[in-house]
């Protein structure tokens, strides 16, 4: 079965600083793609940023970036310059083709001012 | 441009009645798709529909319905309602399945 695992329910960070989040996920694919979407208190889901695992490149959004490690099937997000706005919970997601999507439990990040 | 929209946005209901949620894009997405998402997890796919007049089965079907007579609109429903739905709905769309999904604001449902 697909999994996936965030092994931090919840990260905490002081402003201006820099945040990383973990996720791993397993599967025996190698076409796929992975995503992390940002969840405020208002409960919209928000996509944060996208990967191929077909690209080799790092994906990333401004101050978001991933480190993505395909053969330890690990997908981590790194939040530079951490904004108050950043505090959320944060889901780690996986797709196949046409597959369902799925998510890990997430992780609840506290920005402290 | 409205993006995905949900309605209602909260709702109670009790045990045994019957009640639909509609979901409606504006984006001219294929895909659409309804989640439910519990205390301590993760989305959870119930749902799916790969374009107009065609609906799945995901993850955790059972309990619900769904049809998908308009490409524009999702509807999702309980025709016997169970504290065990109880949740927080979410619709999603996406132009194609490989495509990013984009989600609605969500319905709380509870049902007591």
């Amino acid at each position: 079965a697909q999994t996936v695992t965030q092994s931090q329910p919840e990260m905490s960070v002081q402003e201006a600083e820099t945040v990383t989040l973990s996720c791993t996920y397993d599967t025996s694919e190698s076409d796929y793609y992975l995503f992390w979407y940002k969840q405020p208190p208002s409960r919209q889901m928000i996509l944060v940023i996208r990967q191929e695992a077909y690209k080799q490149q790092n994906a990333t959004e401004n101050r978001f970036s991933v480190n993505f490690q395909k053969a330890a099937k690990s997908f981590s997000l790194k939040i530079s310059d951490s904004q108050l706005g950043d505090a959320a919970m944060y889901f780690c997601a996986y797709k196949i083709g046409q597959g369902n999507l799925i998510f890990g439990k997430g992780t609840k990040l506290s920005v402290k001012p | 441009n409205a993006g995905v929209t949900q309605t209602p946005k909260f709702r109670v209901l009790k045990t045994g009645q019957s009640m639909t949620l509609l979901c409606a894009q504006d984006m001219n997405h294929e895909y659409m798709y309804w989640y439910r998402q519990d205390p301590g997890m993760g989305l959870r796919l119930i749902h799916y529909s790969v374009g107009e007049g065609t609906t799945a089965k995901g993850e955790v079907p059972d309990g619900y319905n769904v049809s998908r007579l308009k490409k524009q609109n999702f509807l999702l429903g309980l025709e016997s309602a169970a504290p065990s739905q109880t949740s927080v709905y979410f619709c999603a769309s996406s132009y194609g399945s490989q495509e990013t999904q984009y989600f609605g604001p969500g319905t709380r449902l509870l049902v007591l």
